[in-house]
């Protein structure tokens, strides 16, 4: 089946540790984001990647970092320079649907708990 | 910055009821899009606007893009039990230089009560 898969679903962190959370795409698309969600926020863009090699910082990038070495995967790393790092982390791809929209699909998420 | 704005943040109908969110835009928007988004789940796309005025249906849901490109609603008929989930709407970002980077309001959590 064609999708994103985003792991772990759940991690743990210690407060001054980094944490990488994997996002993985076999549906061939150019263009990934990763989103954090906190309650009543709605999703906010931390980065994004057009190309192989290539990302660009989103609204609130401060405390992250990624990497984009092959076009199937967009990893996020959460450093301990986030201060507030506790909330979902949603990956996504983007493609067109028959329509003519330009529709991201997401991945499950990974929730990450900082204690 | 661009803001968009959604309202009511939650609602609680009783299944049957109809249900509506508006989303508001602090600038104009080339196209808004709705996304769902299930308890415990992620967001899936519904639907994009594009035209003023644009109306698109979905069997009970009703889509509605404002004359001036910065309003939309969603409409739901006779909710029912699967309706539950978070409403999001989103427009492409201001100065975005990627069809994918978006500004999401803060969603609409819609509960039905059988």
């Amino acid at each position: 089946d064609g999708g994103i898969t985003q792991s772990p679903k759940y991690l743990f962190r210690k407060e001054g540790q980094n944490v990488t959370l994997s996002c993985e795409q076999n549906l061939n698309h150019d263009a990934m984001y990763w989103y954090r969600q906190d309650p009543g926020q709605g999703l906010r863009l931390i980065y994004y990647s057009q190309i192989v090699n290539d990302f660009q910082k989103g609204d609130i990038a401060e405390g992250y970092s990624v990497s984009r070495e092959k076009k199937e995967s967009f990893p996020l790393t959460v450093t301990s320079a986030q201060k507030n790092p506790t909330a979902f982390y949603l990956c996504a791809s983007l493609s067109g649907d028959t329509s003519g929209a330009n529709v991201l699909t997401f991945g499950a998420g990974s929730r990450l708990t900082v204690l | 910055g661009q803001q968009v704005m959604q309202i009511p943040q939650y609602q609680h109908v009783q299944e049957g009821e109809d249900f509506t969110t508006y989303c508001n835009s602090s600038t104009t928007l080339s196209n808004i899009q709705w996304y769902k988004q299930r308890p415990g789940g992620h967001p899936v796309f519904l639907i994009q606007l594009v035209k003023s005025g644009e109306v698109k249906k979905q069997k009970r849901l009703t889509f509605q893009f404002g004359e001036a490109k910065k309003n939309s609603s969603l409409h739901i008929t006779a909710t029912q039990t699967t309706d539950v989930g978070t409403y999001f709407c989103a427009g492409p970002s201001a100065g975005g230089t990627s069809y994918g980077k978006l500004t999401f309001g803060q969603g609409t959590i819609l509960t039905v009560h059988p």
